[in-house]
């Protein structure tokens, strides 16, 4: 157990909606991370967040968009949903975000766009 | 642009030898850390090398050659549980990660 929860495990919901996925990250870990993973592909990153501020973007939608909250929580929040959004989404959390702080990574939530 | 190559699939026997490779080109380096996954699970850390050399821990060894810009990933004595996808990435000047495409191990009985 990485102590990084995700929540939902599963979503499914029809094209054009709008859906919020969950994390909280390991007790202690500051920097939160939002990772996009298609069927049978690599990690995509797609933000990273430290103590409640933006670090980094990556390759992320404007569709898309997260927010890390002050008891460290985030949200990554898609809407106007393609199908071509059916991915694992992983949030990840680390304790400083910065040199060699190795990821923790939660167990996922699927979405499936219909 | 930034990349990291690593080979998109090797198969070996159980019991066996095997070494993933992983050659990247970044803005800056600060290190080279691998993780495992297996199917529809979650990535889990390894190794991380800063330094040159190998590093040992258990059945797995990493090891880095920063003037090739070089690493692998050796997994020995192999067992049916380690046919995962294994990612190498790099912590760039930034000290953002840079992902490799991943490999998959398929081991054979």
């Amino acid at each position: 157990d990485s102590g990084v929860t995700q929540t939902p495990k599963h979503l499914i919901t029809a094209t054009g909606q709008r859906v919020t996925l969950r994390c909280s990250p390991r007790s202690g870990d500051l920097s939160v991370y939002w990772y996009q993973q298609s069927l049978d592909q690599g990690l995509q990153f797609l933000i990273q967040y430290y103590n409640g501020e933006e670090r980094a973007k990556g390759n992320i939608l404007e569709r898309f968009s997260a927010q890390q909250f002050p008891d460290l929580h985030s949200e990554l929040n898609l809407s106007s949903l393609e199908l071509g959004d059916s991915a694992l989404y992983f949030c990840a959390s680390s304790g400083s975000g910065t040199e060699n702080s190795p990821l923790h990574f939660g167990n996922g939530t699927r979405l499936t766009v219909t | 642009g930034q990349s990291l190559e690593q080979p998109s699939e090797v198969t070996a026997v159980e019991g066996a030898i095997v070494q993933i490779n992983c050659t990247y080109q970044t803005s800056g380096f600060y290190g080279l850390s691998w993780y495992q996954q297996h199917d529809g699970g979650a990535p889990t850390f390894l190794s991380y090398n800063a330094l040159d050399g190998l590093e040992e821990t258990g059945r797995f060894s990493s090891f880095l050659s920063r003037s090739d810009s070089y690493g692998y990933l050796l997994l020995q004595e192999l067992q049916m549980k380690d046919s995962a996808s294994y990612f190498c990435a790099v912590l760039d000047s930034n000290y953002q990660l840079i992902w490799g495409a991943g490999t998959k191990l398929i081991i054979k009985p």
